[in-house]
């Protein structure tokens, strides 16, 4: 158990509609990213939130958006949704400050299927 | 090029057996390395940090790590069973940096 909670677990939407996917740090850690990972392949980034702010993020569109919370959650959106957006998505947490802070830490997932 | 290689495997040992698993990566710049294992429909488990020259072992796991060569490997002493899962390989740049992960290894330890 890493601490890092996300809801919900499983999801099935239909292709062009919007999805709100949640991720709670562990406790300590004010810095959260996002991967979404398809079957077969690594995690891939999305993006990254620190105080608030985007600090980062990966090879997606702009309709994978995040938001995060003063007290460090986070939520992942995406909209106009496509098949391709069928996957496991991660939610990482990581202390800000000192060498820890290259270590992130997974939550369960949220399983999305589009169809 | 990946920015991370990995074979995919299936690697199958048996049990009581050494299991060697390799990474490659492409970035010099790279300063963190991190094996994580992932069971199956489960979320990738820290396991291993390395980010200096030479061997860090924590009980039947050793990472070793060759910046030279930007070769990353680990190897898991004593193989049981229920190491069998897909081995991740991340590599880090800086602190608040992204992981960048290879597609990993599928391990298989036979009884």
């Amino acid at each position: 158990e890493t601490g890092v909670t996300q809801s919900p677990t499983h999801l099935i939407k239909t292709r062009g509609q919007q999805v709100t996917l949640r991720c709670s740090s562990q406790s300590g850690h004010n810095t959260v990213s996002w991967y979404q990972q398809a079957l077969g392949q690594g995690p891939q980034f999305i993006f990254q939130y620190y105080r608030e702010e985007e600090n980062g993020r990966g090879n997606f569109p702009p309709r994978f958006s995040g938001l995060q919370f003063p007290n460090y959650s986070s939520e992942l959106n995406v909209n106009a949704l496509e098949l391709d957006d069928s996957a496991l998505y991660l939610c990482a947490s990581s202390p800000s400050e000192g060498l820890s802070s290259m270590k992130q830490y997974f939550g369960p997932g949220t399983r999305l299927t589009v169809t | 090029q990946k920015e991370v290689e990995q074979n995919s495997g299936p690697l199958s040992v048996p049990e009581g057996a050494i299991a060697s698993l390799n990474c490659t990566y492409s970035d010099r710049g790279s300063q963190s390395f991190f094996w994580y294992r992932q069971y199956s429909g489960k979320s990738p488990e820290l396991i291993m940090f390395i980010y200096s020259n030479g061997d860090k072992e924590d009980g039947r796991f050793t990472a070793q790590l060759n910046k030279a060569s930007q070769y990353v490997s680990l190897l898991i002493r004593d193989s049981q069973p229920s190491d069998s899962a897909t081995y991740l390989c991340a590599v880090i740049k800086s602190s608040g940096d992204k992981l960048t992960f290879g597609t990993g290894t599928r391990l298989a330890v036979r009884p």
